[in-house]
């Protein structure tokens, strides 16, 4: 099983470029999540799925969309980046009984 | 307000000494705990959940309801265990979202 799969691992965009941070679960995983890793701020939650059609927002969700049609991806779009979404962003997947799963990680940088 | 709180940013002993990273939470339901470990340049993994009440890689950890603490111990520190640990927390039911804390470098020096 690959797990989580976020592509791409790194990416560099200009200040206003939108993206698309992809994320792609194998496990049949009903609940999954995105979370931004900054030095000295952990992780925060930026929106989660708690299954297909359905996604909330969590503690960050300003500049950030998402949409969840399928069970298996979770991407995460930025409409206009900004230098302060400049972080390593983590996709997670997690079942019923299961802990969260994470995926590697993508490093943005927006210059 | 929900929160984790780790105190120290950097952790730094040298091998075979003890190690505790200390962790505190504010929940006002029933938390379920956990302690994720990132060794450079990886994704995070967990490392223990509460519940199951394991030992993994020599390290354990006690909920202290009264103390709201989690904190993680070692009795014998080694090298491998350099990495960044994060504890965190999940309302039962809350499934999929975890409050992280801001996570402590532990560096075990030779």
């Amino acid at each position: 099983n690959a797990g989580v799969t976020q592509t791409p691992k790194f990416q560099v965009l200009k200040t206003g470029q939108s993206m698309t941070l992809q994320c792609a679960q194998d496990m049949n995983h009903e609940y999954m999540s995105w979370y931004r890793q900054d030095p000295g701020m952990g992780l925060r939650l930026i929106h989660y799925s708690v299954g297909a059609g359905i996604t909330d927002q969590g503690e960050v969700p300003n500049g950030y969309n998402v949409s969840r049609s399928t069970t298996e991806d979770f991407p995460l779009r930025l409409l206009s980046a900004a230098p302060s979404q400049t972080s390593v962003y983590f996709c997670a997947s997690q079942g019923l009984t299961s802990p969260l799963h994470f995926g590697n990680g993508t490093r943005l940088t927006v210059t | 307000a929900q929160r984790v709180t780790q105190p120290e940013k950097l952790l730094s002993v040298f091998k075979g000494a003890p190690v505790e990273l200390k962790c505190n939470y504010s929940y006002s339901g029933s938390p379920e705990l956990f302690w994720y470990v990132q060794y450079s340049r990886q994704r995070l993994q967990l490392l223990l959940r509460h519940i199951s009440r394991e030992s993994i890689k020599g390290f354990t950890a006690d909920l202290n309801k009264g103390e709201t603490s989690f904190h993680l111990k070692k009795p014998f520190a080694q090298e491998e265990d350099s990495a960044m640990y994060y504890c965190a927390l999940s309302g039962l039911g809350n499934t999929g979202k975890l409050i992280f804390g801001q996570g402590t470098t532990l560096q075990v020096k030779p």
